[in-house]
C-alpha cells in the first residue's frame, strides 16, 4: 500500500522550516527518507525504526510514530541546497523488506 | 569512488527491440534492486536479488527479465520496449533486505523508446 504524503510541493524562503509528512494505513516496520534533486538518483537521508525514535542529522530530522503510523521528516533553517524531491518508503511489517515508495514531496528553496 | 554504477546513462532504443541496463557495484552488498521511475513519479520497485534468489514484485511486466550473473553485476532486460516504458531506471543496493539497510541508488539509466 503506497504511503501518503503531504505536502506535495512546498516553496520556502532561506531559512525557514517545513515539515514532510508520511502516513501509512498498514503497520509499518520501519520507515526510510530520501532526497532526489532533478536527474538525480535518490539519496539516502535516514531510517527510523518501529519503537517510535527520533532521529536528527543536522539540520534535518525525523519522527516515527508506530501507532499512528506516520513519520515526518523536519527541515529547520533551510538552505538553498534542501530544495529536491523528498520521498518516504515505508516497509510494512510481515513483508519481504522491500520499501514502497510515496508520491514525493517537491521542496524550492528561494533565496 | 563511485559505489552504484549504471551503464549507459542514456539509452535509447525502437519500439520492440530488446534492451539490456546494466549495473555494478562496489559495496559488495547482498541485495540489488531495480526500480523503474516515470516523470514526477515515486520510484516503482520491479524485482530485487538477495545474493542468488530472485524476487519479482506481482505486477512487474513479463516484458521485464533480469540477470545477476554475479555480487557485483546486475542486468536489466526489457525483451520487446514499448512506448510506456520509457522511464528512468535506478539500480540500487543494500547490505541486507529490509528496515536497518539503507539502499543506495545508482544515477540512472533514462531510456527513450521511439
Amino acid at each position: 500500500q503506497q504511503p501518503v504524503q503531504s505536502p506535495q510541493a512546498v516553496i520556502l524562503r532561506e531559512g525557514e522550516d517545513a515539515v514532510i509528512n508520511c502516513s501509512s494505513s498498514k503497520a509499518l516496520y520501519s520507515v526510510h527518507w530520501y532526497r532526489q534533486k532533478h536527474g538525480e538518483a535518490p539519496v539516502f537521508l535516514m531510517i527510523l525504526l518501529k519503537g517510535g525514535e527520533q532521529k536528527g542529522h543536522e539540520k534535518i530530522s525525523a519522527s516515527f510514530n508506530e501507532k499512528k503510523q506516520q513519520s515526518s521528516l523536519y527541515l529547520t533553517a533551510s538552505q538553498l541546497s534542501y530544495s529536491g524531491t523528498y520521498f518516504c518508503g515505508t516497509e510494512e511489517e510481515g513483508s519481504q523488506g522491500n520499501l514502497i515508495f510515496g508520491k514525493g514531496t517537491k521542496l524550492s528553496v528561494k533565496p | 569512488d563511485a559505489m552504484v554504477i549504471q551503464n549507459p546513462r542514456y539509452q535509447v532504443t525502437q519500439f520492440g527491440k530488446p534492451v539490456t541496463l546494466s549495473c555494478s557495484q562496489t559495496l559488495n552488498h547482498n541485495v540489488m534492486y531495480w526500480y523503474q521511475q516515470k516523470s514526477s513519479q515515486a520510484p516503482k520497485l520491479l524485482f530485487h536479488y538477495y545474493d542468488k534468489d530472485f524476487n519479482n514484485e506481482a505486477d512487474t511486466p513479463d516484458n521485464f527479465q533480469s540477470r545477476r550473473p554475479n555480487t557485483s553485476f546486475c542486468f536489466l532486460d526489457i525483451r520487446s520496449p514499448g512506448l510506456g516504458d520509457a522511464a528512468m531506471y535506478l539500480c540500487a543496493t543494500s547490505r541486507y533486505l529490509g528496515g536497518r539497510s539503507e539502499q543506495y541508488f545508482g544515477p540512472g539509466t533514462r531510456l527513450t523508446v521511439t
